[in-house]
């Protein structure tokens, strides 16, 4: 089965320190990827989407990045954090391939980072 | 492009009451619908899906039904208990979207007291 994991569970970081955010999933190969933020209060938004090695769609220009090195490795990074990264952080992924366009994303159990 | 608008909250039921979260959606295409809850402090988790119109979806006592003539997926249960206090999400993909990209409200917060 594929199972999808996320660390650090929790991070207080200050102002101006870099970021760096792992997501690994197992069980699969090739999938697709996403990291998703969660502000106090609102909504999900899609930050970053990879459909392969290498391969990252930015959603939201912004003071962060976002790398595959690996099939099943995604990794969110900043080089200085602001206040306003601060957020609930999700990765996420989907099985690949056009025949399943329509399938639900899978998620990890989030990071909660506070910038202060 | 594609969005999905859901019910603001907060709701408050207390236990055994009946539960509806409305959920309507835009795409170009045939998307998929979904709801995800997410209990606090943890990542999202499914709750149901349909794929395709008339489908109902359901999962723990919770129901929606892909309507394509109203572009909606409501959320419906019964009997609602403690244990259902989460925020929940409607979500979309396909259609016109992203390969794989789920589309998301905003969430509704639910709280159940006994």
């Amino acid at each position: 089965s594929q199972t999808i994991h996320q660390w650090p569970a929790t991070l207080v970081q200050p102002v101006g320190s870099p970021l760096s955010l792992e997501c690994t999933v197992e069980g699969t190969s090739n999938p697709n990827l996403y990291w998703y933020r969660q502000a106090a209060g609102r909504g999900l938004q899609l930050l970053f989407y990879s459909v392969g090695i290498g391969q990252i769609s930015s959603e939201v220009p912004q003071n962060l990045s976002a790398s595959r090195p690996q099939d099943r490795q995604f990794i969110l990074s900043s080089k200085k954090l602001l206040l306003s990264d601060s957020g609930f952080y999700l990765c996420a992924w989907s099985p690949p391939g056009p025949s399943r366009a329509n399938t639900e994303a899978f998620f990890g159990q989030g990071t909660r980072l506070t910038v202060v | 492009g594609d969005s999905v608008t859901q019910m603001e909250g907060p709701v408050t039921l207390s236990e055994e009451a009946f539960l509806t979260i409305n959920c309507t959606y835009t795409a170009t295409g045939y998307p998929s619908l979904f709801w995800y809850v997410q209990y606090p402090g943890e990542g999202l988790q499914l709750l149901l899906k349909a794929t395709k119109a008339d489908d109902k979806g359901s999962n723990k006592g919770f129901e929606a039904t892909y309507r394509k003539e109203t572009t909606s997926f409501h959320l419906e249960k019964g009997s609602v208990q403690v244990s259902d206090s989460a925020v929940y999400f409607c979500a979309l993909s396909g259609g016109g979207s992203t390969l794989g990209r789920l589309y998301f409200g905003r969430g509704t917060q639910l709280t159940v007291w006994p």
